[in-house]
């Protein structure tokens, strides 16, 4: 069964706090994504990671650093979380060997306050 | 500046009509483009997707259509119903740049009214 795993769902944590949020799959793909969606901004690319230790900024890095260790796991970090940081966000993967674009595989997304 | 843009957040259709949905693109180099449906606190899913040999793909009710000079896709929904109604993402990346980046529109909610 092909799935995109995120956990947590739901997570409200106060300003200056550290968040960790934690996406797996179990397709072996290479490619990691990791989106935030905000109203009328749709899903903006925060990093994307194309295997283990082989990570580039997306389009809204800052504040934010990923980590990814295993294939199948790829994390995302927020150091000193703050307020403007709280959104939607969404973890995907894709097959993509050959750094291409093609079709993304979503996360059910986690729900972040930072209050 | 919004690499990726649907120009409409909204859309009502009445249900058996035709929904026409948006994209315009700013990068030359995109050669992949895709179309996404979300609904309410759920995961985008890919609907369908078209590469930058053929201006055109069909499937089912969905067609998508691609004008590559005026840097714009958009997909169209025969027979709409009201399990159409959601948020439709459009999408776009390079196939052949080294980079597996998509990037997405900011969406247009579609509500089809029976």
């Amino acid at each position: 069964d092909m799935k995109v795993t995120q956990m947590p769902r739901y997570l409200i944590k106060r300003m200056g706090e550290n968040v960790l949020l934690e996406c797996g799959q179990d397709m072996s793909h290479e490619t990691m994504y990791w989106y935030r969606q905000d109203p009328g901004l749709g899903l903006q690319l925060i990093y994307i990671s194309y295997d283990v230790d082989s990570n580039s900024e997306g389009d809204i890095p800052k504040g934010y650093r990923v980590s990814r260790k295993k294939r199948e796991h790829f994390s995302l970090i927020l150091d000193s979380a703050k307020t403007n940081q709280t959104s939607v966000y969404f973890c995907a993967s894709s097959l993509s060997t050959g750094r291409s674009a093609e079709t993304l595989y979503f996360g059910s997304g986690t729900r972040l306050t930072v209050l | 500046g919004q690499q990726v843009k649907q120009s409409s957040p909204s859309l009502t259709v009445q249900e058996g009509g035709i929904s026409i949905l948006n994209c315009d693109y700013e990068n030359d180099m995109f050669d992949y483009f895709a179309w996404y449906k979300k609904y309410p606190d759920n995961s985008p899913t890919l609907l369908i997707s078209v590469r930058s040999n053929v201006d055109k793909r069909e499937d089912g009710r969905l067609t998508v259509f691609l004008n590559k000079s005026g840097k714009h896709f958009s997909l169209h929904i025969t027979a709409s119903q009201p399990e159409d109604t959601a948020v439709y993402l459009c999408a776009a990346g390079e196939n052949q740049g080294g980079s597996a980046k998509l990037i997405f529109g900011e969406g247009t909610k579609l509500t089809v009214s029976s």
